[in-house]
């Protein structure tokens, strides 16, 4: 299995509610992250875990909260979101962190819009 | 700061012609380039990584190749097809510092190859 996969493909929210975006793969990889894609701009980084350890927070706020219950599976917490922060959600795993390994592979993304 | 510059940001070309793209990094420390390929709406998909110690990779139709000393990397397409029509992405790690976990991306090329 070679696949990254991410749920829902599709997230409509308000700004008071709570969701939770789901990442999930299967090829032993022991890096995942997280980034934010705006239309028509590459991918940011948001989070990156290494051995199920949150090693990057890139300056992200609050009201996104990342959690990594083991090894194949990363969340994505959302509270209080903000319309600005409707954007294509993006999950990526690698093997791990080091020189020769870190090929990274892509889910498909949630799009999420906040109303 | 490492900067990633893709030029063409768009290019149209008709079926069956080879093509090239381009891409420019500042800083030549690095571990590796990977070239994605982003349909709209959808996920990245990895097409090839060249590690720092590399010349060139090929997949199939595709060849990139590496010049970490002038900090340029170009993705050769042999026989474009209107399939191969999408965003293509490069991305370059860093070789050290906090930026070493994180990929720097280009804002891509926008191909359109007509039938």
């Amino acid at each position: 299995d070679t696949e990254v996969t991410q749920t829902p493909k599709h997230l409509v929210m308000g700004m008071t509610n709570k969701k939770s975006l789901k990442c999930e793969q299967h090829m032993g990889h022991r890096a995942m992250y997280w980034y934010k894609q705006k239309a028509k701009k590459p991918p940011e980084l948001m989070f990156v875990y290494s051995y199920e350890k949150l090693s990057i927070n890139e300056s992200v706020p609050s009201r996104f909260s990342p959690e990594c219950p083991n090894s194949s599976l990363l969340n994505l917490h959302l509270h209080a979101l903000q319309p600005e922060d409707s954007a294509l959600y993006l999950c990526a795993s690698s093997r791990d962190h080091g020189r020769n390994y870190n090929e990274q592979f892509f889910g498909p993304g949630t799009r999420l819009t906040v109303l | 700061k490492q900067e990633v510059t893709q030029i063409p940001a768009a290019l149209s070309v008709p079926e069956g012609e080879n093509l090239v793209l381009n891409c420019s990094f500042t800083d030549s420390a690095i571990y590796n380039l990977q070239w994605f390929r982003q349909d709209p709406g959808k996920g990245l998909t990895s097409l090839l990584l060249i590690q720092s110690s590399q010349r060139e990779q090929t997949s199939g139709r595709l060849n990139a190749s590496l010049d970490k000393s002038s900090g340029r990397s170009t993705l050769y397409i042999a026989a474009s097809q209107p399939g191969d029509s999408a965003t293509y992405l490069c991305a370059v790690r860093p070789r050290s510092g906090a930026g070493s976990y994180q990929l720097t991306f280009g804002k891509g090329t926008k191909l359109s190859v007509i039938p």
